[in-house]
């Protein structure tokens, strides 16, 4: 079984501030791991994944975020804030084999706030 | 626009209706995946389909719900006799494969609002 954790359901940051969400998982098979935003009444849009390749991952829109086997993390950030990051962030988890047929277990997000 | 296509946007029913949601993937996908957003929860996997096969059900309701993927059109998410507690957003991703290392690709979603 899989799960996801994220800590913390609100984040408030100013603008130009480092973002940091944070993110941990639990998975029994290695995992594949995925960082996903929703704007306002809208699907989900990738920012970046981790699918066993180099453990530092960039992504979209400045966003990079770092796996940590050892300490089953998988954390977002970017070093300075803008105020059209202002989202909802999902980190999601998949198992590498396919025995879940590659189904996403979801933590249950993280709004982001960006002040001015 | 090649992405995945959900349609309605919105959806209102009352009480005892029955509600359909369509999704059409992203060309070239034939791995379909329902998720469903409650309230204040995240997202939580319902069903995968291929082509003509429900593969995985294990996370859709045992009554009222149903979800097809024909040969030819999009795939059908269908609620019935809808009760309030089924509003909700309702999302549909995409697919090439069934591996796990591809993203999925999302809908805007349908909302689902229940009178």
């Amino acid at each position: 079984a899989q799960s996801v954790t994220q800590l913390g359901s609100h984040v408030s940051v100013s603008e130009g501030a480092l973002v940091l969400l944070r993110c941990n998982y639990s998975s029994s098979v290695p995992p594949y791991l995925f960082w996903y935003v929703q704007y306002p009444n809208q699907g989900l849009q990738l920012l970046l994944k981790y699918t066993s390749a180099a453990t530092l991952v960039k992504g979209i829109n400045g966003f990079e975020a770092e796996f940590k086997k050892s300490e089953t993390s998988f954390h977002l950030t970017k070093p300075s804030a803008h105020m059209r990051d202002a989202a909802e962030y999902f980190c999601a988890v998949s198992d590498a084999g396919g025995t879940s047929y590659g189904k996403l277990t979801f933590g249950q997000g993280t709004i982001l706030t960006v002040h001015p | 626009n090649a992405g995945v296509m959900q349609n309605p946007r919105h959806l209102v029913r009352r009480r005892g209706q029955e509600a359909r949601l369509r999704c059409s993937p992203m060309k070239g996908h034939s791995h379909v995946y329902w998720y469903r957003q409650l309230p204040e929860e995240g997202l939580k996997f319902m069903v995968y389909l291929q082509k003509e096969n429900i593969i995985d059900e294990s996370g859709m309701p045992k009554e009222r719900f149903s979800a097809e993927f024909p040969k030819e059109g999009p795939s059908i998410l269908r609620i019935q006799q809808v009760v309030r507690g089924d509003s909700a957003a309702y999302f549909c991703a995409s697919s090439p494969n069934q591996e796990g290392n591809q993203p999925q690709h999302f809908g805007d979603g349908t909302r689902l609002s229940i009178l």
